[in-house]
């Protein structure tokens, strides 16, 4: 099964850039690359997924290595709502099932 | 994306009683899934519930502590039986919604005293 590996912390201060990367060395072809968060005191919820193409979306990017073996989810601006659990999930490889490793906690200072 | 409403949102209970946590989806979805986070964890993934299939539980967890039922394609129980203290966490379901992405509820928050 393939496995994606992620820094356990990372810390950014308010309203600049945030790159969080991952790593999926033994992705499949068919593998589609998901990011979850958890923010305080609430279940996980979905913030973006790609198979091959770099992602946008209102709330982040995602960032597709060319041979997909890793990805980052940039938050361009953070803020301190965004301080979270996050979590880069490839749930295909797992049968459809969403595999939750330690994932990156992301503090946010102001 | 599915809108999922879990029962109850917390509980306090006495270590030998079992308890119900249901899940209710506003649309018909194949799969939901069951999960347990422990105090300063991660998720766990307890099993998946199918319509008109038993469930599949994953290593470590099994029926007779975690039953599920699934009666329909829009709803779905766990029970977590016979509990002890070690049971305290938060559960969750889950579900695949639309294009790819999942949902989950806003989870049960465990107390077993």
């Amino acid at each position: 099964d393939a496995k994606t590996t992620q820094p356990n912390s990372m810390e950014s201060n308010e309203e600049e850039p945030v790159h969080l990367p991952c790593n999926h060395s033994t992705i499949s072809g068919t593998d589609y690359i998901h990011w979850y968060r958890q923010l305080p005191s609430q279940g996980p919820e979905y913030v973006i997924h790609g198979l091959t193409s770099n992602v946008n979306n209102r709330m982040a990017s995602l960032a597709i290595a060319e041979d997909r073996k890793s990805s980052t989810l940039i938050l361009h601006r953070a803020t301190l709502r965004d301080a979270a659990v996050y979590y880069c999930i490839l749930p295909y490889n797992q049968g459809g099932k969403l595999i939750f490793g330690q994932g990156t906690e992301l503090s946010v200072k102001p | 994306s599915a809108v999922i409403s879990q029962k109850p949102s917390r509980d306090i209970c006495q270590r030998g009683t079992s308890l119900t946590i249901q899940c209710q989806v506003d649309s018909q979805v194949t799969m939901m899934f069951w999960y347990r986070q422990q105090p300063g964890q991660s998720l766990t993934l307890i099993a998946t519930a199918n319509q008109g299939s038993e469930a599949t539980y994953e290593s470590g967890f099994v029926i007779d502590k975690f039953p599920i039922s699934r009666p329909n394609l829009t709803f779905s129980t766990l029970t977590v039986s016979n509990m002890s203290p070690e049971d305290s966490s938060i559960y969750l379901c889950s579900v695949v919604g639309g294009r790819r992405s999942y949902t989950f509820g806003s989870g049960t928050r465990l107390t077993v005293v």
